[in-house]
């Protein structure tokens, strides 16, 4: 399975914006790119994800590099409940396709 | 939205004894779950996916007898650990695909499992 690379971890102010970013340089063409949270102690939540084009919604944007072997995760406004750890997971369009391999994600700090 | 619960959210057992974890969707039916584990500071680790009506698929390295999955309706699977470890401490955290949004995972909340 494609692999993801992200930094541990990354610091942020409040109300700043945030980019986390995510390298997949052997993702395949039928890859989609999905970004899910984890606030401490609870499940993972999805946040976005796209296949190649960048993509909006209420929670956050999505950049993807023109070859996708990269993306971002760009929130617009950070807030505390924004602080979690962040994973980039690669989605086979292919049988069994929910299933995800997570990386080690990035946990994000924020600071009031 | 749709909703993936957990029972119990906690649980302590003694060493050598088994343990169900239960989990359910609340508002959609869900052909497959999938189940993982998380260590403390660690990433969530697959370890299997449950398949209704069928034996469930484990990943490479997870004991099927150890880990037992029935997924006996389209809105409930249970993972029992068998003859618990105190190495089997984690949090075991479950997941299901609902039918109006296909490109989303629902993770329901978790369950601490602690092995004394």
């Amino acid at each position: 399975d494609a692999k993801t690379t992200q930094p541990n971890s990354m610091e942020s102010n409040e109300e700043e914006p945030v980019h986390l970013p995510c390298n997949h340089s052997t993702i395949s063409g039928t890859d989609y790119i999905h970004w899910y949270r984890q606030l401490p102690s609870q499940g993972p939540e999805y946040v976005i994800h796209g296949l190649t084009s960048n993509v909006n919604n209420r929670m956050a944007s999505l950049a993807i590099a023109e070859d996708r072997k990269s993306s971002t995760l760009i929130l617009h406004r950070a807030t505390l409940r924004d602080a979690a750890v962040y994973y980039c997971i690669l989605r086979p369009q292919v049988y069994n396709f929910n299933k995800f391999y997570f990386g080690s994600g990035t946990k994000l700090n924020v600071k009031p | 939205g749709a909703v993936v619960s957990q029972h119990p959210s906690r649980v302590i057992c003694k060493s050598g004894t088994s343990v169900k974890i239960e989990c359910r969707s609340l508002d959609f039916q869900a052909t497959t779950m999938f189940w993982y584990r998380q260590f403390p500071k660690q990433s969530l680790m697959l370890m299997a996916t449950s398949n209704e009506g069928s034996k469930a698929t484990y990943e490479q390295g997870v004991e099927k007898d150890k880990f037992l999955i029935n997924h006996a309706s389209l809105t409930l699977s249970t993972l029992t650990v068998t003859s618990a470890h105190p190495e089997d401490s984690s949090f075991y955290i479950c997941s299901a695909t609902p039918p109006t949004a296909d490109y989303e995972q629902y993770f329901g909340p978790g369950t601490r499992l602690t092995v004394t």
